[in-house]
């Protein structure tokens, strides 16, 4: 199995832009689709990003991913940054057999 | 619009086994577009998968948890459940039940289990 790698924390100040990073043990990040979510204190994730780079409606377009397969990493960047950011964000994709795989998380601080 | 719910015991002694259920409400779980999992988050910490079942009733389990999870699935009563065996502190956690396709959406609300004596 292989495991998807996050900074634990990044900070950045409103109106910035941040990118978070989610980087593949083993095995191309392009073998399966990444997703990312959003986790506010007490409240379920919700999904930000889906299929590596698609937006949920309702996801405002500040919200962007993406994949590079010569880092084999997933990438997701909030530009615009909004206090309402401040949140965990996690990645996630499936191996081969259909088990789900997160990465650790990042906390995102808006200061 | 697809609504999520788990229930279950908030407590459970070591050694006993855990069962949450998740009411699934403005879908059906026998959709053939979707499977229905367990994540769970210890506290503080991050999310982990647990498994997943779909429609047909096949079962995908994280090979950590394999040999104490059974998900099962009631269609009559459009619900699906967990039951992790032999628990001991680690498995204490917010669980949450939630659809997937290639997404995990919509989540439900979670529920907290803490497992001591």
């Amino acid at each position: 199995n292989f495991m998807l790698t996050q900074p634990h924390s990044v900070s950045e100040s409103p109106g910035k832009t941040v990118t978070i990073s989610c980087t593949r043990s083993s095995g191309s990040i392009a073998t399966d689709y990444v997703q990312w979510y959003q986790q506010r204190p007490g409240s379920s994730p919700t999904t930000v990003i889906y299929e590596d780079n698609q937006r949920p409606s309702g996801v405002p377009d500040r919200f962007s991913g993406s994949i590079d397969s010569s880092s084999n990493s997933a990438s997701l960047t909030i530009s615009g940054l909004k206090t309402e950011d401040e949140a965990d964000y996690y990645c996630q994709s499936y191996d081969g057999s259909n088990q789900g795989v997160f990465g650790g998380g990042t906390k995102l601080t808006v200061l | 619009q697809l609504h999520l719910q788990e229930s279950g015991p908030g407590l459970v002694r070591p050694s006993e086994t855990l069962s949450l259920t998740c009411s699934v409400s403005g879908g059906s779980i026998s959709n053939d577009n979707f499977y229905w999992g367990w994540i769970r988050q210890p506290p503080g910490k991050g999310l982990e998968w647990i498994g997943s079942i779909y429609y047909s009733g096949s079962t995908y389990y994280n090979p950590s948890l394999r040999s104490r999870v059974t998900i099962s699935m009631d269609t009559s009563k459009n619900q699906f459940s967990l039951r992790l065996n032999s628990v001991t502190a680690a498995d204490t956690a917010v669980y949450y039940c939630a659809r997937r396709a290639r997404r995990i959406d919509p989540w439900g609300q979670g529920t907290l289990v803490t497992v001591s004596s």
